[in-house]
This record gives structure tokens, C-alpha cells and sequence, in this order.
């Protein structure tokens, strides 16, 4: 079965410390991972996604075949990161994503 | 740059009246879905459509329908709004699946903020 578990829903920090957001899947074969924000009044945005091996907004992530996990970290966190995480995955329908059920992600002053 | 345009922000409904949500993309894009967003569920896929006319269920299809006449355009529909379908609707759009076309992201609208009274 397909699925991506997020299993924190809240991930409180202070300002300037590192922040790890935990995604795993499950899936066989080559998955396809995203990850995507939601800030406050905004609409979902992708962030990155795994196979450009990019760094976005001083977020970076590696997939981990071997833990089958996705997590989303940051150095240093700043107070606009402060939003609503989603891990996706990408099915075996290339047309369906797996939705994680989200960490929202308060950075405090 | 994809434009994903969803009707309505917010919108507000009476118990039993059939409601339209309607998204509209402007990337020519193949895929068209519609979830719903709920505090502490995530997102979850509603339906989605690969093509004109082309449907298929995602996993809580009960209680809608869609509508796909037109490539850009994908329309849901609840035939007999009830309160437990207070929510948050969301519309994207992606490229289709071709082999050649790995790491293409779904782009997603504003969202329709939805309550049934």
C-alpha cells in the first residue's frame, strides 16, 4: 500500500534552532517524494521535491530508501517558516499523490 | 507561472441544497483533482480526472460528483449537502503521466472555504 505518515502534528521551536520535520512512506519501488507549505491565509506551495536534490528557502531533504523516510530539515529556523507542512508522495498512478496529514510548524520569537 | 482559480473563497449552504465548486486551470494541464482539507486529516483526494469527460474515484468519492466538459475546467458537486461536509475544498492541476515528466508537481488554488448550515 501507498502511504506517507507525518508523525508529528505540532512541531513547537525557537527562533535560530535547527527544525527536522519527520516523513515516512511506504511504497515499492522508486518513490517520488514533494514536500509542500501552506502559510497562514495562502494557498498550498510546492517547497521541494526530492528529485531536484534542491535547497529551498534554507530547507533540504533526502530520501532514505533503506528508513523509507523523507525528512524535512533547516539549520536555523526563522519565524516566517512558522506554517503547515505536507509530505506527498507520488503513486503508482503517476496521476494520484499520498497525502501525509500535515505538522504545523510554529517557530517562536 | 500555473494559475489555479477556485470560484469561490468562502461559501455557505443549507442542509440539502446541491452545491457547485468550480476550478478553472490555464496550463493546459492534463490531471485535474479535488480534495478536501480537515484539521489533523490531511489532505484527502476526493476525485480526480485525467482527461476530458475522464473520472475517478480517490478515496471519499461519497456524497459528490464531478464534472469535467472542458480541459480547464473541473466542477465538483454535492448532490445533497449535509453539515459533515463542512470544509475545506481544494482544486489542483498537474501535467500528465508520461514517463518522461518525473518530479512534476501538483499546483493547487486558494481553496473554498465551505460551510453547510
Amino acid at each position: 500500500a501507498q502511504r506517507v505518515t507525518q508523525p508529528e502534528k505540532l512541531l513547537s521551536v525557537f527562533k535560530g534552532a535547527p527544525v527536522e520535520l519527520k516523513c515516512n512512506y511506504s511504497y515499492s519501488g522508486s518513490p517520488e517524494l514533494f514536500w509542500y507549505v501552506q502559510y497562514s491565509r495562502q494557498r498550498l506551495q510546492l517547497l521541494l521535491r526530492h528529485i531536484s536534490r534542491e535547497s529551498i528557502k534554507g530547507f533540504t531533504a533526502d530520501l532514505n530508501k533503506g528508513e523509507t523516510s523523507f525528512h524535512l530539515k533547516k539549520p536555523f529556523a526563522q519565524e516566517e517558516d512558522s506554517a503547515m507542512y505536507y509530505c506527498a508522495l507520488k503513486g503508482y498512478n503517476f496521476n494520484k499523490f499520498y497525502f501525509g496529514s500535515g505538522t504545523k510548524l510554529n517557530v517562536k520569537p | 507561472d500555473v494559475k489555479v482559480t477556485q470560484s469561490s473563497r468562502y461559501l455557505v449552504k443549507r442542509t440539502g441544497e446541491k452545491v457547485f465548486l468550480e476550478c478553472v486551470q490555464d496550463m493546459d494541464h492534463e490531471n485535474m483533482f479535488w480534495y478536501r482539507q480537515d484539521p489533523g486529516l490531511g489532505l484527502r483526494l476526493i476525485y480526480f480526472s485525467y482527461d476530458v469527460k475522464m473520472k475517478e474515484k480517490g478515496d471519499i468519492p461519497e456524497g459528490y460528483s464531478v464534472s469535467r466538459e472542458k480541459k480547464e475546467r473541473f466542477s465538483l458537486i454535492l448532490e445533497s449537502a449535509s453539515t459533515n461536509q463542512t470544509s475545506m475544498y481544494l482544486c489542483a492541476s498537474s501535467l500528465g503521466a508520461d514517463a518522461g515528466r518525473s518530479g512534476q508537481p501538483q499546483h493547487f488554488g486558494d481553496g473554498t472555504r465551505l460551510s453547510i448550515l
